[in-house]
């Protein structure tokens, strides 16, 4: 089975700091990782996406991750935080196999302060 | 290209009834996965669905159960409501094939009382 660990639940940086929310999985197989972004009373929106044709991967809104096989992570970053990236920052993992089984993480909150 | 539609959005339930809700994919996507979210326990996959299919299960009780019309709409039921079952229900869809990204709808609050 894959997992997914998401290292601090809640993150503060200061407006025009570098945001860094940190990912861990596990998986048998090559995964299929993804960065989700959820704000208040809202679905969860698409940030990027990696299938292996890269390893560092770009996202929307300045966002972009780095997969590392070797630490088994896929942090993801932005060099200088926006007061509209306060939000619930998800990684998921794909189960790859048959079908769109998704495993998350229990997500970190991101709060910029201005 | 209208997105993932959930209905309804809010609804408040007794315990002991039951709910249906609702889900459109996105045209052309035929994989539809439903996922539960609340504080504690954050996104639990609840199934999938592919071609009128259940082709994945999450480890839910037998009350939760979906279904896949042949349009790729879909609906999931939960019966018997306790007040655990609070949550946001959310749908979501995606292209056939695996590493697909998966689409999500705005969700379906649920408040059993």
């Amino acid at each position: 089975a894959q997992s997914v660990t998401q290292l601090g639940s809640h993150v503060s940086v200061s407006e025009g700091a570098l945001v860094l929310l940190r990912c861990n999985y596990s998986s048998s197989v090559p995964p299929y990782l993804f960065w989700y972004v959820q704000y208040p009373n809202q679905g969860l929106q698409l940030l990027l996406k990696y299938t292996s044709a890269a390893t560092l991967v770009k996202g929307i809104n300045g966002f972009e991750a780095e997969f590392k096989k070797s630490e088994t992570s896929f942090h993801l970053t932005k060099p200088s935080a926006h007061m509209s990236d306060a939000a619930e920052y998800f990684c998921a993992v794909s189960e790859g196999r048959t079908g769109n089984q998704f495993y998350f993480g229990t997500g970190t909150s991101l709060t910029v302060i201005p | 290209k209208a997105g993932v539609t959930q209905t309804p959005r809010y609804l408040i339930k007794t315990r002991g009834q039951q709910v249906t809700l609702s889900c459109s994919p996105i045209s052309g996507h035929r994989s539809v996965s439903w996922y539960q979210q609340t504080p504690g326990q954050g996104l639990q996959f609840l199934f999938e669905y592919f071609s009128e299919t259940q082709r994945n299960k999450g480890n839910f009780p037998g009350r939760f159960s979906g279904r896949q019309f042949s349009n790729s709409r879909s609906e999931m039921n939960v019966s018997t409501l306790e007040l655990g079952d609070s949550a946001l229900y959310l749908c979501a869809s995606s292209l056939e094939g695996t590493g697909n990204t998966i689409y999500f709808g705005e969700g379906s609050w649920l408040t059993v009382v």
